[in-house]
């Protein structure tokens, strides 16, 4: 089955540091990847899809199908950047989520 | 964004009990929505895909009586959680498919926080 691992539950860095986010994904084929943004008490919605190759918010998101990668990088974290983070894979139009990873920027 | 309404925002119920929740497509018909399970500190789990005028389909472990959708309209899909016991108590997402959309595609409600007592 196809399975979207996010190592890190937690992430904490201070303002104005670099940003990754893992996302590992399984797929042998041409996957279609995405990532989530959950601000506090807020729905979930899209970030950046890899597709598109554009940059939201400063962040950025390279698929690399060598390391069957998607990590998601931000070279200056902002306080306002603190959500919680998924990333997602495309399954024959279903996405499959991995188990989030929250982002915690200090001051 | 296409804007997805999802209702009751949260609900308390106890064990034995029924729960319908909504999901609305407000500004686009929705031909497909998705229902999503999430416990606490978890990922969200698909739970079934709604296909309008017909059958939802449901993944793997989830019981289809246990956990009723109906997608009756091109704007309206409802999940019932029958006889709900304390172990359904979680947050249910649901999310919205609007095709015709170039861009972002898929469209989530707000979700529906269930306890069960």
């Amino acid at each position: 089955a196809q399975r979207v691992t996010q190592p890190e539950k937690l992430l904490s860095v201070f303002k104005g540091a670099p940003v990754e986010l893992k996302c590992n994904y399984s797929y042998s084929g041409s996957p279609e990847l995405f990532w989530y943004v959950q601000y506090s008490r807020q729905r979930l919605q899209l970030l950046l899809r890899h597709i598109s190759r554009e940059s939201i918010k400063g962040f950025t998101a390279d698929l690399n199908k060598g390391e069957t990668s998607f990590h998601l990088k931000k070279p200056f974290a902002q306080e306002e950047d603190s959500a919680m983070y998924y990333c997602a894979q495309n399954n024959t139009d279903k996405l499959i989520f991995g188990t989030g990873t929250r982002l915690q920027v200090f001051p | 964004g296409a804007v997805v309404s999802q209702h009751p925002s949260w609900v308390i119920c106890k064990s034995g009990t029924s729960v319908k929740i909504e999901c609305r497509s407000l500004d686009f018909q929705a031909t497909t929505m998705f229902w999503y399970r999430q416990f606490p500190k978890q990922s969200l789990m698909l739970m079934a895909t709604s296909n309008e005028g017909s059958k939802a389909t449901y993944e793997q472990g989830v019981e289809k009586d246990k956990f009723l959708i109906n997608h009756a309209s091109l704007t309206l899909s409802t999940l019932t959680v029958t006889s709900a016991h304390p172990e359904d108590s979680s947050f249910y997402i649901c999310s919205a498919t609007d095709y015709y959309r170039a861009d972002e595609k898929l469209f989530f409600g707000s979700g529906t926080q269930l306890s069960v007592l």
